[in-house]
């Protein structure tokens, strides 16, 4: 049973790029959490999507978009980089009829320069 | 505004002996209150949540103890092993499923 995936493992952009993030959900499960670790910080969440519609959003600027396809993976968008937004990007899914237990990728480590 | 407050920042214990993290919040409308284990490089893996109806919750060494009335849990390791150096954190939500407020994180080391 494979877990969350992502995809890919290290990026580096420049200011001003954009760039998108991907992520597989744990087999089973329909909703997928995006979340950004800063080094040295806890996660933050970004945003959560469910049957395809973002249902939660964190304190994030609408640069930060995502999608969610029919199959339940995930792409997360960035848009216009800043040197702030290098961090390691981490997905998590849960089957909202369970609701609670969010699984872990091993997350896309960005670096903006 | 951290959401969920998180010590020590950093803890060094001998192998054999107890390591113990606390976390508090102020929301009590949060339901739900996991603890993640992270290795360098990798993502957050989940070591044992709790619900605010149980005041402990233990698996294996792993025992959260949650004292709803003072807005607290707490993360006990019994028996602390050199492969139990890792980040902890304590994260919490509301309406589980919802999105998880993360504490700052424990950096743990066991010394042999």
């Amino acid at each position: 049973d494979a877990g969350v995936t992502q995809s890919p493992t290290h990026l580096i952009k420049t200011r001003g790029q954009q760039v998108t993030l991907r992520c597989s959900p744990k087999s089973g499960h329909d909703t997928v959490s995006w979340y950004q670790q800063a080094l040295g910080q806890g996660p933050q969440f970004i945003f959560q999507y469910y049957e395809e519609e973002e249902r939660q959003r964190g304190n994030f600027p609408d640069r930060f978009s995502g999608h969610q396809f029919p199959n339940y993976s995930s792409e997360l968008n960035v848009n216009a980089l800043l040197l702030g937004d290098s961090a390691l990007y981490l997905c998590a899914s849960s089957l909202a009829q369970l609701g609670g237990t969010q699984y872990f990728g091993p997350g896309t480590r960005l670096l903006v320069l | 505004q951290q959401q969920v407050k998180q010590s020590p920042q950093s803890l060094i214990v001998q192998k054999g002996g107890i390591s113990i993290i606390n976390c508090a919040y102020e929301n009590t409308a949060f339901d739900y209150f996991p603890w993640y284990q992270q290795f360098p490089g990798k993502g957050p893996a989940l070591l044992i949540a709790i619900r605010p109806d149980v005041s402990e919750k233990k698996e294996g060494r792993f025992t959260i103890s949650f004292n709803k009335s003072a807005k607290q849990f707490s993360l006990h390791i019994m028996d602390s092993q050199p492969g139990d150096s890792a980040t902890y954190f304590c994260a919490a939500s509301k309406n589980t499923g919802n999105q998880f407020y993360f504490g700052t994180g424990t950096s743990l080391t066991v010394i042999p």
